[in-house]
Formats: structure tokens, sequence, C-alpha cells
């Protein structure tokens, strides 16, 4: 089983600003197969990122995916309120398995 | 527009069984993979189980295995967990998920439905 961490467990930032967030996993994720997921508080998680990389239908251009074999980045420029939420790397390379998740919470 | 939506979620004692139901609409429902995925309180998201398009092909976790059955009815556009020999540990919020490759088995989700609650307390 692929083991993802998750770094920072929380992240305190302002509107505006960037976040960073990682994604680490024990062995090499296989072409890249590599998800994001956003969940806010009593909803269901929403795709963000896929193949690493690649935005998922309507997401907004600030949020970036990058990344290859075990370390992979999301990143979310100038946030904006509603991207306050917990975000989840999941890799589908083997049997799926998820992060831990990083809170983006505002400073 | 693409929905999922679960039901059956509840309260049931530990030993017990309770069958979840995910009602889908909007897409080719027999063409894609579907997935359950669940989340302990104030946890993070554990994959459970994955069904192929035609139901032939199912996958679980380990945590799960021998005690959950995925199944899905294509007439229906249903997808079902029948969940047998429930533990504490498996008081989650159940999500029914769409796969989002075509007819591939592993991969990541484009939906989610809004989850059914199961909790598994004497």
């Amino acid at each position: 089983e692929i083991v993802l961490t998750q770094s920072p467990g929380t992240l305190s930032l302002s509107p505006g600003e960037r976040a960073t967030l990682s994604c680490r996993a024990s062995q090499s994720v296989s072409r890249s197969y590599l998800a994001w997921y956003q969940q806010k508080p009593g909803e269901a998680p929403r795709l963000l990122i896929y193949g690493a990389s690649s935005r998922a239908t309507g997401i907004p251009d600030r949020f970036s995916g990058s990344g290859s074999e075990t370390d992979f980045t999301l990143t979310i420029n100038r946030l904006e309120p509603e991207d306050f939420a917990v975000y989840y790397c999941q890799q589908y390379g083997g049997s799926p398995t998820f992060g831990g998740g990083t809170k983006v919470e505002i400073k | 527009e693409v929905q999922v939506l679960e039901s059956g979620g509840g309260l049931v004692q530990p030993g017990g069984s309770l069958r979840l139901s995910c009602a889908a609409s909007g897409f080719t429902f027999y063409s894609y993979a579907m997935t359950w995925v669940r989340q302990a309180p104030g946890k993070g998201l554990e994959w459970v189980s994955v069904i192929s398009g035609s139901g032939a092909g199912t996958f679980y976790a380990d945590s799960v295995k021998g005690r959950f059955t995925i199944s899905r009815d294509n007439s229906k556009n249903t997808l079902y967990l029948q969940m047998n020999s429930l533990r504490a540990e498996d008081t989650a919020v159940y999500y029914c998920a769409k796969n989002a490759v075509f007819g591939v088995l592993i991969t990541y989700f484009d939906y989610w439905g809004q989850g059914a609650l199961v909790t598994v307390s004497s």
C-alpha cells in the first residue's frame, strides 16, 4: 500500500497569500496518478486536480498541481475566502489511498 | 447534470448489518466503475470498495474484506454496499463516488454524493 503523508497539518494564511501544500508518497506513484480534493465542513470532497497537474472542470486557475514520483505539491495563488478548507491528496497508481489532509485556515 | 445520492444510513448495534444505496443520474451508469469512500468523524478519507461498470469486478480495502459486499443494479442506476458484522470502527460518513475515467476500475473521482452517516454503537 502506498502511504501518502501531507504537510503541514495546518496552514494559517491570510486572503491574498499563496498556499503551498505537500503530499509525499512512500513509494513512486506510477504515471503521476495523483489527485487533489478540497473539502469544506459538512460537504463532500470536490475534485481539484488529477494526473498531478491537470485542473478539473470549473476549477479556477489559481489552483495548480505539480510534482512526480514521490513528491507532489498543490499551490493556491491569491487565496480567496472560499479556499479555506481541508485538502486531500489521493493516489490511484495502485489500490487507492488518501493523505491525512492539510487544513488551510484563516490567520 | 450528474447526481449521486446515498441513502440507508443510521444507527446499528455492533455485529449488526446495514445496506447503503446510491442512486445515480446524469451519466451512462453502466459505463463507469463506482466507489465507496468513508470518513470517520473528524478524520480523513478512506477508500472502501470499487465495482466495475458491469459489476463483474470488485475490490475491497483489507479493513472491510469479508464483511462488506459492493454490488450494483444497472437497470436501476443504483449502487449498493451491504455491511455485515459491523464494528465501532466502521462508524463514518460513507460517500458514493463516480470514477472519473470511462471503464477504468482504479482512478480518481469526479462526482461525490453528500454522504450517509453510519453509526455503530450499542
